[in-house]
């Protein structure tokens, strides 16, 4: 069956970054593209870009262009997103989620925590 | 960037009820609307794709219709595992924006 399983919870200091991965098993990773979502406490769902599998393409939302990098290890079929400069309001869990370039998303990770405090 | 504006905020509904919920795009999405449901502390789940298909193991009573820039998603009769926050999204335009949500509340 189809899973992506994210890494563990991170607590990161303001100006420092986060590294999260994505770890796809039961189809083809290279057949379907990833895309990262964030969820602020309380709050609702936020694209923050996608990534091709197959060329390692991406699409950026302009809010964290300069700041987010997302790659993908086609050998070990993970995805990573990495966010740089954090802030405060970066805190949130952030999930990844499968999808080609024109599609919605139809498996998600179980998200990951980032929290960003002094 | 393509605004989505879900309406209501708050739903509440009695179990068995009906329940209609809004969607409106800022400008043509054609039928790339995708609906999720989310509970609390878990991930969003796909209900419906091209605005009107459910996706695998979605129950019947799960409906979504609209193309262009109006679309509803309906509950024909709600059960209790049906109270949660659901989101449209549209996948037709970069970058991908997603509705503010409706929480559908018990009665």
């Amino acid at each position: 069956q189809v899973q992506l399983v994210q890494s563990g919870a991170e607590v990161k200091k303001p100006g420092a970054s986060v590294k999260v991965s994505c770890k796809a098993s039961g189809y083809t990773f290279t057949i379907y593209g990833i895309s990262w979502v964030r969820q602020a406490p309380g709050q609702g769902l936020e694209w923050m870009g996608w990534i091709s599998t197959e060329n390692g393409k991406t699409n950026y939302a302009q809010m964290f262009q300069g700041r987010v990098t997302m790659t993908t290890d086609t050998s070990t079929s993970t995805a990573y997103m990495e966010l740089r400069s954090l802030r405060s309001d970066d805190t949130a869990v952030y999930y990844c989620a499968r999808g080609r370039i024109i599609a919605y998303f139809d498996y998600w990770g179980q998200g990951t925590l980032v929290t960003v405090s002094s | 960037e393509i605004v989505m504006t879900q309406s209501p905020a708050t739903l509440s509904v009695s179990p068995g009820e009906r329940a209609t919920l809004s969607c409106r795009a800022s400008q043509s999405v054609s039928s790339n609307l995708a609906w999720y449901q989310q509970k609390p502390g878990q991930a969003p789940r796909l209900l419906i794709s091209g605005a009107s298909t459910r996706a695998t193991g979605i129950p019947a009573r799960f409906s979504g219709r609209g193309s262009g820039t109006e679309f509803t998603l309906t509950i024909s009769s709600l059960q209790s595992e049906d109270f949660a926050v659901y989101y449209c999204q549209q996948y037709n335009n970069w970058p991908r924006t997603f509705g503010q949500g409706t929480k559908v509340e018990i009665k």
